[in-house]
């Protein structure tokens, strides 16, 4: 069975700190690791696609790190700003189906 | 982004009856359809994975005679609750992608199905 654990669940942050969550997943099969954000009433909206043990990508504020071999990645949020509330969800592909974790539910309080 | 456009957003129905719920790509074509289903306070839990013309994938526990899914074209895949009952009640949402442009996947906007 495919398990994607995110941590913490929750999280409530100042508006103005950084913040970072954790995503760990299976590190055998791995063929990429995807983060989304999603707001509610809305669709999950992609923020990153990671296929390379050590790749780090950045849009924004917002950036995540991959290690494929020890099996875990994580989003980190520089600044954070109200609009940044939303559940981050990571989700682990393997060949043929996408794993979703439980997602973090970030709270930006002013 | 890609668009994909799940329909209805909302639905409710009679215990006993079928609900069809449809996810379409709009601008690619979805050659890797799946459909997850999302409990309160819970993962999104991957139902099933459908491939274009061929017959889908079930996940271990989801009843494939209860949870219908069909991928009859590169653009549209449906998923029909039978015989639906209240604990069917969730939300459910499809995602899309095309085997050929990388791994990304792109989301419906779901469907809120409430069964009385």
């Amino acid at each position: 069975i495919l398990n994607v654990e995110q941590s913490p669940q929750s999280l409530h942050v100042q508006e103005g700190d950084s913040t970072n969550f954790t995503c760990s997943f299976p590190s055998s099969n791995f063929y990429a690791l995807h983060w989304y954000r999603w707001e509610t009433a809305k669709s999950p909206e992609a923020l990153f696609v990671m296929t390379l043990n050590g790749d780090e990508k950045k849009k924004g504020r917002i950036s995540a790190t991959l290690n494929t071999k020890e099996g875990y990645s994580y989003l980190y949020i520089k600044g954070s700003q109200p609009e940044d509330s939303a559940t981050y969800l990571c989700a682990f592909m393997v060949y043929d189906k996408i794993i979703f974790g439980k997602g973090t539910r970030l709270h930006i309080l002013p | 982004g890609a668009v994909v456009s799940q329909h209805p957003s909302w639905v409710i129905c009679k215990s006993g009856t079928s609900v069809k719920i449809e996810c379409r790509s709009l601008d690619f074509q979805a050659t890797t359809m799946f459909w997850y289903r999302q409990f309160p306070k819970q993962s999104l839990m991957l139902m099933a994975t459908s491939n274009e013309g061929s017959k889908a994938t079930y996940e271990q526990g989801v009843e494939k005679d209860k949870f219908l899914i069909n991928h009859a074209s590169l653009t549209l895949s449906t998923l029909t609750v039978t015989s639906a009952h209240p604990e069917d009640s969730s939300f459910y949402i499809c995602s899309a992608r095309d085997f050929g442009e990388g791994t990304e996947a792109f989301f419906g906007q779901g469907t809120r199905l409430t069964v009385v």
